[in-house]
This record gives structure tokens, C-alpha cells and sequence, in this order.
């Protein structure tokens, strides 16, 4: 069974302060995805990762997949405040034949 | 439609009611899943639709969930004799066939069983 696991679960940062969120997952595959969720708000998708190395950036934000280490992380860089919300990575394992697997998302506080 | 549209947006039911929710999905999408959030939690998946093919109902929690799906378009998830456990977001999200960028999530139904 696919375990996807995201460390930490919650995250208080100062604004202007970097830090790592990190995504692990206990088996194959070379497609990763990140959510955001805002309080009461449904997921919006933020980075589609599709291959071993791929990184994507936006903004303040930066994704990267290592599919041999089993590894995604999502880099904050220099925090802000509207960045506060909840962050979710997902693990395809079946190129789109089975549903996404999801972590238990992390929750991001950005303090002044 | 533009987006995936659930409804209702929020439901207060009694224990013991059945309820319906419904999800219409991105038109064109030919996959559609169904995930629960409960409070402070990740997202569970409960049952996944596919084209044609047999729903994936893997997920689905108990006998008293079921979904269904008409003319591949629009899904009905039902939850029969609520109890107070069943209290969470029921997300709905849809896809094109293979998913490679990922899901189009809706922005769910709220449902408190008291």
C-alpha cells in the first residue's frame, strides 16, 4: 500500500524566513503533484511534477521530485503572509489509472 | 461548465437521514473521484469513475455509501442512515483520461450529521 508522508504537519514562520516542506512516498513513481488549500476553500493545484529532477518554481515557491529518493519538496523562500494555508503533495503510482494518493498535508503559518 | 460545481455547499442532516450530494464535473473530463476531508485531516478517497469502466469503489467506507455516475457526466454520492462519523467535506474532483496534469478539485459539500 502507497504511503505518502509530508513533514512537518505544521509549520509557524516568521515572514521573510525559508523553509522546506518535504514529501516522501513508500514506492515508485515518477509523478508528484502539489496542492494549496486555504481555510473553508476547496485545493488548488500548484506544481505538476513529471520526471526525476524536474523543479518548478512560482513565485516564492519552489517544487523539486528526486524519484530515486522517493522525494518531493516545496521551498519557501523569504515567507509572506499570504502564504499561509495548507499544502498537500499527491503520489500518482499508476499513470493516471488509479486515484492520487494525498499526505496529510502541511500547515503553514506565516507570522509577521 | 468551467469548473467542477458540488452541491449543496453545505448540508445539516439528522442522524439516521440519507442524503445525496452532487458533483458536476468539468465537461470533457472523463474521470471523476471522490475524496472526504474530515476535520484537520488529509483527503480519503472514496470512489473513483473512469469512462465506462466499473467505478474503482475501493474507498467507499461501508455499505451505506454508494455513487453513481449518468451519462458520464454528473455524480451522485449517497450516504444512507448518516451517522455523526460521516461529518466531513466530501470533495469532488474530475480529470482528463490519464490525469497527467493532475485534478480540477470542486469546492465541496460540507455535511455535519447531528
Amino acid at each position: 500500500e502507497l504511503k505518502v508522508e509530508q513533514n512537518p504537519l505544521f509549520l509557524s514562520m516568521q515572514e521573510g524566513k525559508n523553509y522546506t516542506i518535504y514529501c516522501n512516498y513508500s514506492t515508485t513513481s515518477d509523478r508528484l503533484y502539489w496542492y494549496r488549500q486555504d481555510p473553508g476553500k476547496s485545493l488548488e493545484s500548484l506544481f505538476v511534477l513529471l520526471s526525476n529532477g524536474a523543479v518548478k518554481q512560482e513565485g516564492r515557491l519552489m517544487a523539486s521530485l528526486d524519484t530515486k529518493a522517493r522525494l518531493s519538496t516545496l521551498h519557501i523562500t523569504a515567507a509572506v503572509h499570504d502564504l499561509s494555508a495548507t499544502y498537500f503533495c499527491a503520489v500518482d503510482v499508476n499513470s493516471g489509472n488509479t486515484p492520487l494518493v494525498f499526505g496529510k498535508g502541511t500547515r503553514l503559518s506565516v507570522i509577521a | 461548465g468551467a469548473g467542477v460545481s458540488q452541491s449543496p455547499s453545505n448540508k445539516v442532516t439528522e442522524k439516521g437521514k440519507d442524503v445525496e450530494l452532487r458533483c458536476d464535473p468539468i465537461s470533457g473530463h472523463t474521470a471523476l473521484y471522490w475524496y472526504r476531508q474530515s476535520l484537520g485531516q488529509g483527503l480519503e478517497f472514496l470512489i473513483y469513475f473512469q469512462g465506462n469502466s466499473a467505478p474503482d469503489k475501493s474507498g467507499l467506507p461501508s455499505d451505506r455509501f454508494s455513487a453513481e455516475r449518468t451519462g458520464g457526466s454528473v455524480s451522485t454520492l449517497t450516504i444512507q442512515r448518516t451517522q455523526q462519523e460521516d461529518s466531513a467535506v466530501y470533495l469532488c474532483a474530475s480529470s482528463l483520461q490519464g490525469a497527467l496534469y493532475g485534478y480540477t478539485f470542486g469546492s465541496g459539500t460540507r455535511l455535519t450529521v447531528v
